[in-house]
């Protein structure tokens, strides 16, 4: 696609419940990031993917946030027993190794209810 | 990489030059000064990047100082749709360094 698409656009959870955000990067994008804004605030860095080298996972904020990118493409963001801190739009950026900007997403707005 | 100082927010009349400042006194010299925008509601837009001369392209353009401790962006003439939070980045090109998003500073441009 001509953009990076995430899906779904919202998202409404029961705490506690398990969820899956996708990001679909911009074709032939090697890199990959996933960030999180909550609301009012900045971007908060979560994870980061580059080819088939091992993730940076180094934003992750807890071991119930986990990520993976598949066949280097299609990535899946994955929190589970969700918390009402969690609620945030979990945004995904891609773009050609290393280089200049990088495309975001719209983001997926996840509320935990 | 470097941290960035901006202010929080700024105004613009419509149709003027809007000049958003960016300090960042501990650049290294690899490091390059990256502008983003974000607009109500959507993701962050890249806007433009440089090292140390300056930059345009058709969104704006990037005044690097000599020492390279502070930059402006210039959008030319501002208009109603460049109400955004501007972020100024400085990170090494060419590396898997993550983009260090701040507070970035809230343009409103006036009608």
């Amino acid at each position: 696609g001509a953009g990076v698409s995430q899906s779904p656009s919202n998202k409404v959870t029961e705490k506690g419940k398990d969820v899956e955000l996708r990001c679909d990067p911009i074709s032939g994008h090697t890199a990959l990031y996933w960030y999180r804004q909550s609301l009012g605030q900045g971007l908060e860095f979560l994870i980061y993917f580059q080819g088939n080298s091992a993730p940076d996972k180094s934003g992750l904020p807890s071991d119930r946030f986990s990520a993976e990118r598949t066949g280097g493409s299609v990535s899946t963001l994955t929190i589970q027993r969700t918390q009402q801190e969690d609620s945030a739009v979990y945004l995904c950026a891609s773009s050609f190794s290393g280089e200049t900007g990088y495309t975001f997403g719209s983001g997926t707005r996840l509320t935990v209810v | 990489d470097a941290k960035t100082t901006q202010p929080t927010s700024m105004d613009c009349a419509e149709g003027r030059a809007a000049n958003l400042p960016c300090n960042h006194s501990t650049i290294s010299g690899n490091e390059y000064v990256y502008w983003y925008r974000q607009i109500h509601s959507q993701g962050p837009q890249y806007i433009i990047h440089g090292l140390k001369n300056n930059e345009t392209n058709e969104m704006a353009s990037l005044i690097i100082t000599e020492d390279r401790k502070s930059s402006t962006l210039i959008l030319p003439h501002a208009t109603l749709r460049d109400t955004a939070v501007y972020y100024c980045i400085v990170r090494v090109a060419n590396t898997g360094n993550q983009f260090y998003f701040g507070t970035g500073t809230s343009l409103t441009v006036i009608p």
